[in-house]
């Protein structure tokens, strides 16, 4: 089964601290591709990253930073000096192709960002 | 380059209607998706279109269906609407089929009411 598990509900911070989503996925693909979208209170999903399965390098834009690893099948997202901006829900996604060789989008639950001036 | 268009942002219907989503990729993009947002079920996945054929499906009844142009917009429909369809709709559009290789970029998505 192919599943993405978000554990943190809701997170809340002030401005300026660091603060990390979790993700967490499930899948016997051996090819699959991870993302993270934003979503602001607009509704729109904006995309931040995606990496694919067999690349485990981690990456750096900004203030966002993310840590893949596959031996622990996570896939955290870290915001460093938080801005209150930065307030939205925050989406891990697996894409994969499953029984199938469709590929999907399977969702977290989300993480809502709360950061506090 | 103009993203992801849906139209339109809001509606509220009465059970037993039916209702169109649009849909309006990129530019270039064959491939448009569909997923259900609610806040008891999250983001689902509702089914793709590439190059006007359905290529994937989700678990969702027979009453939502799609389709897709020859120029890659395209159109949800649910029929005999009942209150549980009330969430937003989102549309993800992309280069390919899958997109996964490429990437999804979503509509503001339309927010649907069922009363």
């Amino acid at each position: 089964a192919q599943k993405v598990t978000q554990a943190q509900t809701e997170i809340s911070v002030v401005e300026k601290e660091d603060v990390t989503l979790d993700c967490v996925y499930e899948t016997r693909d051996t090819t699959y591709y991870l993302f993270w979208y934003k979503q602001p209170p607009s509704g729109e999903l904006v995309f931040l990253i995606r990496r694919n399965s067999f690349d485990e390098q981690n990456e750096i834009s900004g203030r966002y930073s993310w840590n893949f690893q596959k031996s622990t099948s996570s896939f955290n997202f870290t915001i460093t000096a938080s801005q209150v901006v930065d307030s939205a829900v925050y989406f891990c996604a697996l894409s994969a192709p499953g029984r199938g060789s469709n590929y999907q989008l399977i969702w977290g639950a989300g993480t809502k960002l709360i950061i506090k001036p | 380059k103009a993203g992801v268009t849906q139209t339109p942002r809001y509606l509220i219907k009465t059970r037993g209607q039916q209702v169109t989503l649009s849909c309006s990729p990129i530019s270039g993009h064959r491939s448009v998706s569909w997923y259900q947002q609610t806040p008891g079920q999250g983001l689902q996945f509702l089914f793709e279109y590439f190059s006007e054929t359905q290529r994937n499906k989700g678990n969702f009844p027979g009453r939502f269906s799609g389709r897709q142009f020859s120029n890659s917009r395209s159109e949800m429909n649910v029929s005999t609407l009942e209150l549980g369809d009330s969430a937003l709709y989102l549309c993800a559009s992309s280069r390919s089929q899958g997109g996964a290789n490429y990437g999804y970029t979503f509509g503001s998505g339309t927010r649907l009411t069922v009363v």
